[in-house]
């Protein structure tokens, strides 16, 4: 089934940047495209985005309230996705879940997760 | 953007009953891109259904998927001790920003 594991997370001050990275193993990483979940403390999952396979264009998506602040990418030969945050703001305190799918269904592997903490 | 509503927020129930959690998408969700999960606390979210019905390897039959169109439901039959979590609908309709429901705690 395979094993994803995120990385990166931390104190960050408001206006500031971070990259999360997303490391894949036991599964091929390129087969399988990844998106990012979160999770703000006592609250419910928030979609963030996502990037498809390089057979998809390694198109992207994002929710409206990162678009213009977040970026995915993913290197497949490291079987590595990243999280670029720009411009970070209080409200994307959370925990940050990577996970992977298959064409067009739902996730079906979640990593453990990395804490985010955005404040002044 | 779609929106999903999960219905009640919080269903309190016994050991041995039936739990009937409700999803309702604010327009049509093809029933290949819905799906279900478990979250118990401090915990990654489980992948329990996909595809409106079809249970993951492993996943009891007790979880059972039904619906179509906008109104989606799970159904957990003769509730275990070990299923008391937070349950949530997911759609991943293509050309449109997925969207999770915002989720039913299932209390004892």
């Amino acid at each position: 089934e395979g094993q994803l594991v995120e990385s990166g997370g931390g104190l960050m001050q408001p206006g500031r940047s971070l990259r999360l990275s997303c490391t894949g193993s036991g599964f091929i990483f390129g087969d399988h495209g990844v998106s990012w979940v979160r999770q703000a403390p006592g609250k419910g999952l928030e979609w963030v985005g996502l990037i498809r396979t390089a057979a998809y264009g390694e198109a992207t998506d994002y929710a409206a309230s990162v678009r213009d602040r977040f970026t995915i990418s993913r290197d497949d030969s490291k079987g590595i996705a990243y999280l670029q945050m720009n411009g970070l703001k209080t409200e994307d305190t959370a925990v940050y879940y990577c996970t992977k799918f298959w064409h067009g269904y739902s996730p079906d592997l979640w990593g453990q997760g990395t804490r985010v903490l955005v404040s002044s | 953007e779609i929106v999903l509503t999960q219905s009640p927020g919080t269903l309190s129930l016994s050991p041995g009953e039936t739990a009937t959690l409700s999803c309702r998408a604010s327009q049509t969700v093809s029933s290949t891109f819905l799906a279900w999960y478990q979250q118990k606390t401090g915990r990654a979210p489980r992948l329990l259904i996909y595809a409106t019905k079809t249970r993951v390897i492993g996943i009891p039959d007790r979880f059972i998927g039904s619906g179509s169109g906008t109104d989606f439901t799970l159904t957990i039959t003769s509730v275990e001790p070990e299923d008391f979590a937070v349950y949530y609908c997911h759609q991943s309709v293509t050309s449109h920003p997925w969207s999770f429901g915002q989720g039913t705690k299932l209390d004892i």
